[in-house]
């Protein structure tokens, strides 16, 4: 099902620090999970992604946990930079059913110096 | 990845008007979507732009309102009709590209068209 968010969740992280964005999805049945960034004025920046056979992928800073059992995926991202300051959305995805996107509400990380 | 243009980058338009808004991928893509983001929200899916064919619309937008257009494997139009102050949103459009071996099915996204109706 779909997840508008109305008010988007904070997290304020001290630069260097690790970030964890957590999302609940919905759909059971979905089977490839894409994590994605959005700065303001821009338009979302895939990140990294994950298919259902996974529970972990890992990238240049950034590792993605899947956990099916309790319909939660998550993003780390590793010594957290001003620059990673921006919106996080999640997105949920049942390709047989045609890759569309179903996005989370998202969560603004705000990175303090 | 793709580099993914969008005209305009914004736009002001008085109600009862309508827009066209373009998408032009740099490469061949099987998939284009529309996405709509509203203010301070999430993207919501407007359409899968097919090429040849009609647009499949998801529930809650209608092709009267959302006419869209593919002409071609590298672009597609979406168009706005009638537009009342609701419409102001963030117009995104999006692309499938599969791996060399067909395994993940990256989708990378526009900048998107800033509306403003007044």
């Amino acid at each position: 099902g779909e997840n508008v968010g109305l008010h988007l969740p904070t997290l304020s992280v001290q630069e260097g620090d690790n970030s964890i964005i957590n999302c609940a999805y919905s759909n059971s049945a979905s089977d490839y999970f894409i994590w994605y960034k959005q700065e303001s004025g821009k338009g979302p920046q895939f990140i990294i992604d994950i298919r259902s056979n996974m529970d972990k992928r890992q990238g240049q800073r950034v590792t993605v946990l899947l956990n099916k059992t309790v319909k939660h995926l998550s993003l780390q991202i590793a010594a957290t930079q001003p620059g990673d300051s921006a919106v996080y959305f999640c997105a949920e995805n049942i390709r047989a059913a045609g890759n569309k996107l179903t996005f989370g509400g998202g969560t603004r990380v705000l990175v303090k110096p | 990845s793709a580099v993914i243009s969008q005209k305009p980058s914004r736009d002001i338009c008085q109600r009862g008007t309508s827009l066209t808004i373009q998408c032009q991928v740099d490469s061949q893509v099987t998939m284009m979507f529309w996405y709509r983001q509203q203010p301070g929200q999430s993207l919501t899916l407007i359409a899968t732009a097919n090429q040849g064919s009609e647009a499949t619309y998801e529930s809650g937008f209608v092709i009267d309102k959302f006419p869209i257009s593919r002409p071609n494997l590298t672009f597609s139009t979406l168009t706005v009709s009638n537009m009342s102050p609701e419409d102001s949103s963030i117009y995104l459009c999006s692309v499938v590209l599969a791996d060399v071996r067909n395994i993940n099915y990256e989708q990378y996204f526009g900048p998107g068209t800033r509306l403003t109706v007044t």
